[in-house]
């Protein structure tokens, strides 16, 4: 079956302007994750999604950084006013139970140069 | 302190060496525990849930102490294949839904 995509797979952008990433999560996956990973780092948390229940914001890093997830299914990351330093690869995850209990399956990823 | 250190490697192995790779986590409430493994340039993937009692997936064995606050994960008859980073995974509820990852340690097989 589809696993987790995200699009666009590379996006470069100039500084100061916005931009959108997007996540499918696999279909039925109840929880979606957006991480991001800088060169050479680990992955840090930015936003966790559960069913209905209000996002887990706590790792966003600024407030230029906003997620949203229609319908409950498909997912987009936002980020305002881009800096250089968001240049980094975001990825997108899903699972079918919550984390902690569920594998997170993993897109693709979409890496982000702000120039 | 960060909430999950790993050893730093790299490691460069030769092909069908035994390789371990260390993990300590600072929450003592933290409840699951994995390995996931991630391809260079690519997505991390599962390789293995780490349980209490350790597991043992083929070549690979996973071991959690509770009370020193560690993972390791050992790899046996090492292939070409197995070059990638591993990164040790933590989840705690004190830390909401989400999973903390190390920074992964970088293995390399060599022929």
């Amino acid at each position: 079956g589809a696993g987790v995509s995200q699009s666009p797979s590379n996006k470069v952008t100039e500084k100061g302007k916005d931009v959108e990433l997007r996540c499918d999560p696999i279909s039925g996956h109840t929880a979606l994750y957006w991480y991001r990973q800088s060169l050479g780092q680990g992955l840090e948390f930015l936003i966790y999604f559960q069913g209905n229940s209000a996002p887990d914001k706590s790792g966003l890093p600024s407030d230029r950084f906003s997620a949203e997830r229609t319908g409950g299914s498909v997912s987009t990351l936002t980020i305002q006013r881009t800096q250089q330093e968001d240049s980094a690869v975001y990825l997108c995850a899903s699972s079918l139970l919550p984390s902690g209990v569920g594998e997170q399956f993993f897109g693709p990823g979409t890496r982000l140069t702000v120039l | 302190r960060k909430e999950v250190e790993q050893d730093p490697g790299p490691f460069n192995v030769p092909e069908g060496a035994t390789v371990a790779f260390n993990c300590t986590y600072s929450n003592s409430a933290s409840q699951s525990f994995f390995w996931y493994r991630q391809d260079c340039r690519k997505e991390p993937k599962l390789l293995m849930s780490v349980y209490s009692s350790g597991n043992e997936d083929g070549r690979f064995t996973a071991q959690l102490n509770r009370a020193s606050q560690y993972i390791s994960l050992l790899i046996r008859d090492s292939k070409l294949s197995d070059s990638a980073t591993y990164l040790c995974v933590v989840n705690s509820e004190t830390s909401g839904s989400r999973l903390t990852f190390g920074e992964g340690t970088q293995l390399t097989v060599n022929p």
